[in-house]
């Protein structure tokens, strides 16, 4: 298996319910990523990590928890969300956190996430 | 302001006929990259294509390739024979080099969605 993997595609979820978001990469790459899709907005980045270890956080609700055990490996926690957190949640890697100007992300297929 | 500017929110285009999907941006930065990604409704962002900012030439990749105009700042991509499978949306997105300041991080545009009829 190649590339990036997210797993699940679809979710539904109550607002008090706890889920998580997984993904995988199998590039050999340093950084992963959570973006944030919603409609009509750009790209959201969320998170970054660089070699398991978190570098950013977006200003991100604490009712989002990423986690990323191993640099191939990234989960997004998901607690208590709020209606206006439906979106699509994208995963990405790149081979370094700094990635060069000519350096492309490599992205999974998302998780469409709804919260009723 | 927004760095990246997307203006046709929808386009349509005939199979087998080209289509040019239009991408303005802002930096101050001499150095910098565009990207272009495809985003079908599986939801997938795929990369396209790539133009330097110090890249003499325009970009191709076999069916698509990049109009650079680097004094206008735009970065236009151009699909040629428009497939069905063409049809998606289509984000632009640079990446400023260390003197913007801002980690290398991607700037995305709003997209565009491209229809391709039979």
């Amino acid at each position: 298996e190649t590339g990036v993997t997210q797993t699940p595609r679809h979710l539904v979820m109550g607002m008090t319910n706890k889920k998580s978001l997984k993904c995988e990469q199998h590039l050999g790459h340093n950084a992963m990523y959570w973006y944030k899709q919603s409609a009509k907005k750009p790209l959201e980045l969320m998170f970054v990590y660089n070699f398991k270890e978190q570098t950013e956080n977006n200003s991100v609700p604490s009712r989002f928890s990423p986690e990323c055990p191993n640099s191939s490996h990234l989960f997004l926690h998901l607690h208590t969300l709020q209606p206006e957190d439906s979106a699509l949640y994208l995963c990405a890697s790149s081979q370094d956190v700094h990635p060069a100007v000519n350096s492309p992300l490599h992205f999974g297929n998302g998780t469409r996430l709804t919260v009723t | 302001a927004q760095k990246i500017t997307q203006t046709q929110p929808g386009m349509f285009v005939q199979e087998k006929e080209a289509v040019t999907l239009d991408c303005t941006y802002d930096t101050s930065d001499p150095s910098y990259g565009l990207f272009w990604y495809k985003q079908p409704s599986s939801g997938e962002m795929i990369f396209l294509i790539y133009q330097g900012s110090y890249d003499q030439q325009n970009a191709t990749e076999g069916r698509y390739s990049l109009n650079f105009q680097k004094a206008r700042k735009s970065a236009n991509l151009v699909i040629s024979a428009s497939q069905l499978g063409d049809s998606a949306m289509y984000f632009c997105a640079m990446r400023e080099g260390p003197k913007a300041g801002n980690n290398r991080k991607l700037i995305w545009g709003l997209g565009t969605s491209l229809a391709v009829n039979p």
